[in-house]
């Protein structure tokens, strides 16, 4: 069984680019979310993707977007990027929209300068 | 906004010794879930406890949840420095697609 990763590892971006993250979901997971962790901080939910389409969002600007795949992989898109993006994103994949437990990947740390 | 709240932010304890967390929140819930991160990295599943359950155990971990008070327990026992983590409580609200997470406890397990 293949775990979740996410790629890139580290990032550092200027303010006002635009950036794109990417996460493989669990083998056998049609459910992926993604979430913003800031410095001390406990994990905040962005949004979450169910065979495709987007099944709920957090309190999180439009410029913050997504795709999910049919191989159920994902993308986090964000743009007009601003200094308090700075964070450490995290995505988590589960194996359907109703089941709770969800498999995290290690995380992608943004800098945004 | 987060739904938890973690008591206390931060824990020192020897090896050997219990460490207990405690986590409250605000609104109705179906699940309430244990998380533990390593390091600024991802999360790991500890245990989930249902809204109609008390007390769940696994292996050196027992949650307790009351939903009079709107607040769950995690108690490790026999603590070892490999615990040293940070742990979130997280929930899942009644209908909701969202899990909700508290700021977390950092637990630090002295050798």
């Amino acid at each position: 069984e293949t775990g979740v990763t996410q790629s890139p590892t580290h990032l550092i971006k200027t303010r006002g680019q635009q950036v794109t993250l990417r996460c493989s979901s669990q083998s056998g997971h049609n459910t992926v979310s993604w979430y913003q962790q800031a410095l001390g901080q406990g994990p905040q939910f962005i949004f979450q993707y169910y065979r495709e389409e987007e099944n709920g969002r957090g309190n999180f600007p439009p410029r913050f977007s997504g795709l999910q795949f049919p191989n159920y992989s994902s993308e986090l898109n964000v743009n007009a990027l601003e200094l308090d993006d700075s964070a450490l994103y995290l995505c988590a994949s589960s194996k359907d929209r109703g089941a709770y437990e969800q498999y995290f990947g290690p995380g992608t740390r943004l800098t945004v300068t | 906004s987060q739904q938890g709240e973690e008591d206390p932010q931060a824990l020192s304890i020897q090896e050997g010794e219990n460490a207990t967390m405690n986590c409250s929140y605000k609104t109705s819930i179906n699940n309430l879930q244990w998380y533990r991160q390593n390091s600024g990295r991802g999360l790991v599943h500890l245990i989930l406890i249902r809204s109609n359950e008390r007390e769940k155990h696994s292996g050196r971990l027992r949650v307790t949840l009351d939903t009079s008070k709107k607040s769950s327990s995690l108690l490790i026992t026999a603590s070892r420095a490999a615990d040293t983590a940070s742990y979130f409580c997280a929930t899942d609200q009644p209908g909701g697609f969202k899990t909700i997470f508290g700021a977390g406890t950092r637990l630090f397990v002295k050798a």
